[in-house]
């Protein structure tokens, strides 16, 4: 059975620290990794998915994530933090590329921002 | 691209009534919808998954009979809770995914049951 964990509940830093969330995942197989982010109120919007190739991988809003299969994990960075990037954020893991593949979520990681 | 609507944004509604939630790809052609539910501070629970012109497959504990789920094409689902009561007030999200198999989410529905 597939499963994500995302070890931090809630992070807090100062605008225009780094940042780097964390994600660890258990696949059976080749993993298919997301991470979206939820505002309050709001749906998911996607900011990076990870599918094959480059390990690296970049995503909108200066968000980049990093595959590592030896350590089962895909964690999030940002060099330095928005007082927008203030949100709910989730990983996620699926099936191959499928139109009907289901994803396991992460509990998320609420990001506050100082100011 | 790749949006997702959903409509309404909120509904408050009395216990005992009926109400429908509307999901649509704008800009792609959805072959699968799914539908999730998210309770404060918590992740999202995946309730069921729609293909287009199928019966929805509904997750272990979700009761198919009080969650409608109609996908009649490849661009809208709708979910209808039926004999709402104020514990099925929540927010309710669906997500749409195309041939790529990545999921687009709606901005969800806030439903109030009084």
């Amino acid at each position: 059975a597939q499963s994500v964990t995302q070890p931090d509940i809630h992070i807090t830093v100062s605008e225009g620290a780094s940042l780097e969330l964390r994600c660890n995942y258990s696949y059976g197989a080749t993993p298919y990794l997301f991470w979206y982010v939820q505002s309050p109120g709001q749906g998911l919007q996607l900011l990076l998915k990870y599918f094959s190739g480059d390990t690296l991988v970049q995503g909108i809003k200066g968000f980049e994530a990093e595959f590592k299969r030896s350590q089962s994990s895909f964690n999030l960075r940002k060099p330095s933090v928005h007082w927008s990037d203030a949100a709910e954020y989730f990983c996620a893991v699926g099936a191959p590329l499928t139109s009907g593949s289901r994803l396991t979520f992460g509990e998320g990681t609420q990001l506050t921002v100082n100011p | 691209g790749a949006v997702v609507s959903q409509h309404p944004s909120w509904v408050i509604c009395k216990s005992g009534t009926s109400v429908k939630i509307e999901c649509r790809s704008l800009d792609f052609q959805a072959t699968t919808m799914f539908w999730y539910r998210q309770f404060p501070k918590q992740s999202l629970m995946l309730m069921a998954t729609s293909n287009e012109g199928s019966k929805a497959t509904y997750e272990q504990g979700v009761e198919k009979d009080k969650f409608l789920i109609n996908h009649a094409s490849l661009t809208l689902s709708t979910l209808t809770v039926t004999s709402a009561h104020p514990e099925d007030s929540s927010f309710y999200i669906c997500s749409a995914s195309g041939t790529g198999g990545t999921q687009y989410f709606g901005p969800g529905t806030r439903l109030t049951v009084l």
